[in-house]
């Protein structure tokens, strides 16, 4: 069973310029999640899909969006971008949605985006 | 707003030794707490789920357990081995208004051969 992909795995962009990352979820999971993570603040939530749907989203400026197609892959921009948006992107997918005891998350691999 | 905290920040052991990490949380209204392992520059691993209504999980040389009341959780690795050397992080999964999961910063463990 394939895990969670994200694309691309690396990425240098430089401030002021817009991203967008790319989040393949586990075969018949529905939710996605995303995270920010640096070594300042660790894990921090982004924001949670479900069915197309956004659940749940962190305390993060609206620069920061994401969306989820009728597969359950997901996309996240990033617009106008800063030198403290360097991080790593994780996605994580579930079978169900956050509101659920049974979430076991499964994460991929990361993006990480350097901001220069 | 749900706080985590682990400690120890880090950790180093001798190979063979059985170690316990530490996690707590200010908000016992949790669906669910999740116990991962990050090895460097990598997406995070799944290691053991504990819903809120158990106190235990247990999975090879792991067990995790759960104490909702006190807002702890504790992660046991028997005869550590130096391939258990990595970040260990737990994560909680409120049941309040806002739904979303909290991670902490996590526990350094480098296992000594």
């Amino acid at each position: 069973k394939a895990g969670v992909t994200q694309t691309p795995r690396y990425l240098i962009k430089t401030r002021g310029q817009q991203v967008t990352l790319s989040c393949s979820p586990i075969s018949g999971h529905r939710s996605v999640s995303w995270y920010q993570q640096t070594p300042g603040q660790g894990l921090q939530f982004l924001f949670e899909y479900f069915s197309e749907t956004q659940r749940n989203k962190g305390n993060f400026p609206g620069r920061f969006s994401g969306r989820q197609f009728s597969n359950s892959r997901s996309e996240m921009n990033v617009s106008t971008l800063e030198l403290g948006d360097s991080a790593l992107y994780l996605c994580a997918s579930s079978k169900f949605f956050s509101g659920s005891s049974y979430n076991e998350q499964f994460f991929g691999p990361g993006t990480r985006l350097t901001v220069l | 707003k749900q706080e985590v905290t682990q400690i120890p920040a880090a950790l180093s052991v001798p190979e063979g030794e059985n170690l316990v990490l530490n996690c707590s949380f200010t908000d016992s209204a949790i669906y669910n707490l999740q116990w991962f392992r990050q090895d460097p520059g990598k997406g995070l691993t799944s290691l053991l789920l504990i819903q809120s209504s158990q106190r235990e999980q247990t999975s090879g040389r792991l067990n995790a357990s759960l104490d909702k009341s006190s807002g702890r959780s504790t992660l046991y690795i028997a005869a550590s081995q130096p391939g258990d050397s990595a970040t260990y992080l737990c994560a909680v999964l409120n049941s309040g208004g806002y739904q979303k999961v909290t991670f902490g910063i996590g526990t350094k463990l480098q296992v000594i051969p």
